[in-house]
Order: structure tokens, then sequence, then C-alpha cells
């Protein structure tokens, strides 16, 4: 199975500044040119929420502030800049390889 | 608009089987891969398995093989997943989410509780 390894497990930034998430990936989750990579952002008592997927691509209807890039087994969300709405946990996924796998997470709080 | 719904709250009794539902709307059911995600309280998303409506091709998680069965009904536009024998250990939030890029479209779970 891959093991997507999170980082941090959790973070807190100003409102306005830039939050970075990792996901590194046990091997690479690449194929046919594209990198199935996936984020999610889950607040409390909700379902996941599509970001990204495949690495970078924004997903209709999310803000622009939100960003991923990476290829291969590092991956990265970027959140700039930061708002009060954006306090939850987020997720990334790999759906390249069966079993799909998620990271553990990566909880966001305002400083 | 898109449309994944599920029961809120189901109770089992330890042993015997239950049965979760996903009624889809508002998009074309057979086109797109259901997939099934278990979340324990407090813990972190994981992948049960995953079905096509068309043909009912299904691709499960090993670590479930034993626990989850995945069926569809095309004519109600309605994925189910059967869980065996449940534990305490099953108790957690299911929920059901459509592929179409990454996991599209969620249920907002049904939260499973076993206990007699």
């Amino acid at each position: 199975d891959i093991v997507l390894t999170q980082s941090p497990a959790s973070l807190a930034v100003s409102l306005g500044q830039r939050a970075t998430i990792s996901c590194r990936a046990s091997e690479s989750v690449d194929s046919y040119g594209n990198s199935f990579m996936h984020w999610y952002q889950q607040k409390p008592g909700q379902p996941p929420k599509l970001l990204i997927y495949r690495a970078s691509n924004l997903e209709s209807g999310i803000p622009a502030r939100f960003s991923g890039s990476g290829s291969r087994t590092d991956f990265t969300l970027t959140i700039n800049p930061v708002e009060a709405d954006d306090v939850a946990t987020y997720y990334c996924q790999q759906s390249n390889e069966d079993p799909y796998t998620f990271g553990g997470g990566t909880k966001l709080e305002i400083k | 608009q898109v449309q994944l719904q599920q029961p809120g709250a189901e109770l089992v009794r330890p042993g015997a089987s239950v049965k979760l539902s996903c009624k889809a709307s508002g998009y074309s059911f057979t086109s797109y891969w259901m997939n099934w995600v278990k979340q324990r309280p407090g813990q972190g998303l994981e992948w049960i398995g995953m079905i096509h409506p068309s043909d009912s091709e299904t691709r499960l998680n090993q670590k479930f093989k034993d626990k989850a069965t995945l069926t569809v009904d095309k004519s109600s536009s309605t994925a189910y997943m059967q869980l065996s024998s449940p534990t305490s250990e099953d108790s957690a939030v299911y929920y059901c989410a459509s592929m179409i890029t990454g996991f599209d479209y969620w249920g907002q779970g049904t939260t499973l509780t076993v206990s007699s």
C-alpha cells in the first residue's frame, strides 16, 4: 500500500499569512502524465470537500487562495492568504493505486 | 445539483449485519465509481472500496474484504454497503463519495453505532 505522510500534523498561522502543508508518498503516484494526488478540507461535523485534484487543479468553486503543486512523491498544498474560514483539517489522498490511501491529516488553526 | 443522500444514523447490535445506503441524484449515476470511506471518531479517513454502478465491478481494500460488501441498484440510483458481524471497531461515520476527478461529491455520512 502507498503510505502518505503529511507534515506538519498541526500548524497555526496568522490571518493573511501563508500556510504550507506537505504530503510525501512512499512511492510515485504518477501515471500517464498525471499525478493522482488530491487534497481535501474537512471541518468538524462535515464531510471532506475536494479542493485540488491531480496535484494542481483547482476544483470548481474553490477560492484561488488554495493551490497545489508537486509530482511523483512530494506534494504541497498552499493557502495564501489564510482566512478565518480556513480553520479545518486537511488531507491528501492518492488514487493512483488500489487501495486508495489518505494522509494522516493536518489541522490548521489561526494564531 | 449533485446530491448523495445517506441516513444520518444507524444502530446495530454486535454480530447482526447492517446495510448502509447512499442515494445519488443530479448526475449520471452509472458513469462514475462510487466509493465508501470510514472515519472513526477523532480519526482520519480510510478507504473501504469502490463499485462502478454500470457493471458492479468492485475493488475492495483487502483490509475490508471479510467485512464489507458493495452493491448498487441502478433503478433507484442507490449504492449500498453491507457490513458483516459488526463489532465496536466498526462504530464510525461512513461516507459515500462519487469519483469524477478526485472524490468530488460526498454524502453527509451515516454514523453507525454498534451496541447491544
